[in-house]
């Protein structure tokens, strides 16, 4: 079965860093360009990222996380990352992980971030 | 960058009855046009792509249509399973792949 399974959101304070997986499972990971989006609460979906198929060496931002967020692969571990700095109130959110891009063929279920003192 | 609406905001509708949703773009997007659902505690779930294409394993209950600035979703014979949110995400100008503001389908 094809999956996706997002981990490492939290509670975490303004201007602090986290780290999202994501995980597959039953894809071919490597031939598939990935995304992530987010739902902030009662707000509907903004795109944030994408990373190219392979190695990964095209990505692609959204403005608002430009210069603070990184989205890169690990083919080796069928392991999506997205590394969150400085983050802002305006951050929470739930993170969802996608494959392909710009279409979303396949999500996770989401992981929680929040960012607050 | 693109802006992308949608109505209504909340559609009531009862069990058995189609729903019509309505998606609109700024400027053109041509039929690079993808509907997903999302339901409460679930994966958002690909729907249609290319306007009016059905996703792998989506029924025939699902159609979209349009093309330009002007998108449709029809939801045939709603079940329980259908009462969800529902959003457009245009991808011809890419990045970003805007997304609409979403219409709830609620049971009436």
């Amino acid at each position: 079965e094809e999956q996706l399974l997002e981990s490492g959101g939290g509670l975490v304070q303004p201007g602090g860093s986290l780290r999202l997986s994501c995980a597959a499972s039953g894809i071919s990971f490597s031939r598939h360009a990935m995304s992530w989006v987010r739902q902030a609460p009662g707000k509907g979906l903004e795109w944030v990222s994408a990373i190219s198929d392979g190695s990964g060496d095209s990505t692609y931002y959204a403005d608002s996380v430009r210069g603070r967020f990184t989205i890169s692969r690990d083919n080796s571990k069928d392991t999506l990352y997205l590394q969150m700095n400085s983050l802002r109130a305006e951050d929470t959110a739930i993170y969802y992980c996608g494959r392909d891009s710009p279409i979303l063929v396949l999500w996770g279920q989401g992981t929680l971030v929040t960012v607050s003192s | 960058e693109i802006v992308m609406t949608q109505s209504p905001a909340t559609l009531s509708v009862s069990p058995g009855e189609r729903a019509t949703l309505s998606c609109r773009a700024s400027q053109s997007v041509g039929s690079n046009l993808a509907w997903y659902q999302l339901r409460p505690g679930q994966a958002p779930r690909l729907l249609i792509y290319g306007a009016s294409t059905r996703a792998t394993g989506i029924p025939a209950k699902f159609s979209g249509s349009g093309s330009g600035t002007e998108f449709t979703l029809t939801i045939s014979s709603l079940q329980s399973g259908d009462f969800a949110v529902y959003y457009c995400q245009q991808y011809n100008n890419w990045p970003p792949g805007t997304f609409g503001p979403g219409t709830k389908v609620e049971v009436k």
